[in-house]
């Protein structure tokens, strides 16, 4: 699958720790957002950045943080602060210019993240 | 900001029927309507989308109608087959602002088509 590429597929993470989740694209996108996906609740925004060294938060920022040092890449770092990180994490992109901006988001294969 | 409600939950259908599930959306500034389908521990995809400035749009056996007067739209798929079962998401997006691009997703439906 080329695109947009998430890492790792699985990650598991101790109760008080950090974990980053790498999401990297190769389509010349500006625009990259992070989701979260748990069972019967469709897909939340997490964080998005729509340029380079700027991003804003979506509806369930707490407890996670993001950069946007490179067009290519936009990591999302779990935070101990998230007290119920376990859930499918997609990363998408979107074009972002243009006439009509709004376009259709290609997704990442995602990451699940689990607490043990 | 928008809020988009997905009905039915579940879906189930014998093949050759047809589905249809609707999404309502409440923010009058969104104009980008796309429809994603997910297979199980696989990223969503795109199947269809719809613009503002139509009523209808058709892709073979798939079909998205909207009304932005009473702010739904919907999806019709016909002649189901076994392998359209998967989780469904509408989405909505805003036209401009600081918010483009970003997508506000419907809960899902899980479809199931039966031999």
């Amino acid at each position: 699958d080329g695109g947009i590429t998430q890492s790792p597929k699985y990650l598991f993470r101790k109760e008080g720790q950090n974990v980053t989740l790498s999401c990297e694209q190769n389509l010349n996108h500006d625009a990259m957002y992070w989701y979260r996906q748990d069972p019967g609740q469709g897909l939340r925004l997490i964080y998005y950045s729509q340029i380079v060294n700027d991003f804003q938060k979506g509806d369930i920022a707490e407890g996670y943080s993001v950069s946007r040092e490179k067009k290519e890449s936009f990591p999302l770092t779990v935070t101990s602060a998230q007290k119920n990180p376990t859930a499918f994490y997609l990363c998408a992109s979107t074009p972002g210019t243009g006439r009509e901006r709004n376009t259709e988001a290609f997704f990442g294969q995602g990451t699940r993240l689990t607490v043990v | 900001g928008e809020n988009v409600e997905q009905h039915p939950s579940t879906l189930s259908v014998q093949e050759g029927d047809s589905a249809v599930i609707k999404c309502t959306y409440s923010d009058s500034a969104s104009n980008y309507f796309p429809w994603y389908k997910q297979e199980l521990g696989k990223r969503p995809q795109l199947i269809i989308d719809i613009r503002s400035n139509v009523g209808e749009k058709k892709d073979q056996r798939i079909a998205v109608t909207l009304n932005k007067t009473a702010k739904h739209f919907s999806l019709h798929i016909t002649e189901t087959q076994p392998e359209d079962s998967a989780v469904y998401f509408c989405a909505a997006s805003p036209a401009g602002g600081t918010s483009y691009g970003k997508l506000t997703f419907g809960q899902g439906t899980i479809l199931t088509v039966h031999p």
